[in-house]
């Protein structure tokens, strides 16, 4: 069975220092898909990254980078630089294929971060 | 182009009352799941839903909870005789195809009281 851990449940970070929210998981899959989701206060969830079990190189989308260590099952988020409006929930999720499978996204029980000015 | 619509953002129930719950996709959307998120909890998949057709509804408690796309109008969730367990968000996400990225709606937050 897939499983997500997430073993933060809450972090502080200094405005303009660097973060890294761990994330472990558990799959017997060869094949999959791990994502990281922002939830602010006002509730909704909004994607930041995807990396595909195949992919050589680490994702990054701006701020965010993903450090993907597949031997250790881990894939953890790095936000650079953060920001007040980075305080929010993470959530790091899998898929069961590649790039989606949506039907089958396993969700971690979420990390609170809180950015202080 | 409008992102996925969940209405109402809020509802509250009795208990013993119906919930419904609508999500229109982003247009062009044709793949549509829902999550539950219990309080303190990440999201726990409930059902995917493509036009007419329930795809897998593995994640769906066995009583009380059903779900529809229609081939017009939006998908609902539908949840019966509601319990104040059900109290939760609820959010729908949509996808174009099944195995690309899927953008989530923001929710409905259910209170029974």
């Amino acid at each position: 069975a897939q499983k997500i851990t997430q073993t933060q449940p809450g972090m502080f970070v200094q405005e303009k220092e660097a973060v890294t929210l761990d994330c472990t998981y558990d799959t017997s899959d060869q094949s999959y898909g791990l994502f990281w989701y922002k939830q602010p206060s006002s509730g909704e969830m909004i994607f930041l990254i995807y990396q595909g079990s195949y992919d050589e190189q680490n994702a990054t989308e701006g701020r965010y980078s993903l450090n993907f260590q597949k031997a250790r099952k881990s894939a953890n988020l790095v936000i650079s630089a953060s920001q007040l409006g980075d305080s929010a929930m993470y959530f790091c999720a899998m898929s069961r294929h590649m790039r989606g499978s949506y039907d089958k996204v396993i969700f971690g029980p979420g990390t609170s971060l809180s950015v202080i000015p | 182009n409008a992102g996925v619509m969940q209405n109402p953002r809020h509802l509250v129930r009795r208990r013993g009352q119906e919930a419904r719950l609508r999500c229109s996709p982003m247009k062009g959307h044709s793949h549509v799941y829902w999550y539950r998120q219990l309080p303190e909890e990440g999201l726990k998949f409930m059902v995917y839903l493509q036009k007419e057709n329930i795809i897998d509804e593995s994640g769906m408690p066995k009583e009380r909870f059903s779900a529809e796309f229609p081939k017009e109008g939006p998908s609902i969730l539908r949840i019966q005789q509601v319990v104040r367990g059900d109290s939760a968000a609820y959010f729908c996400a949509s996808s174009p195809q099944k195995n690309t990225e899927a953008f989530f709606g923001q929710g409905t937050r259910l209170t029974v009281v």
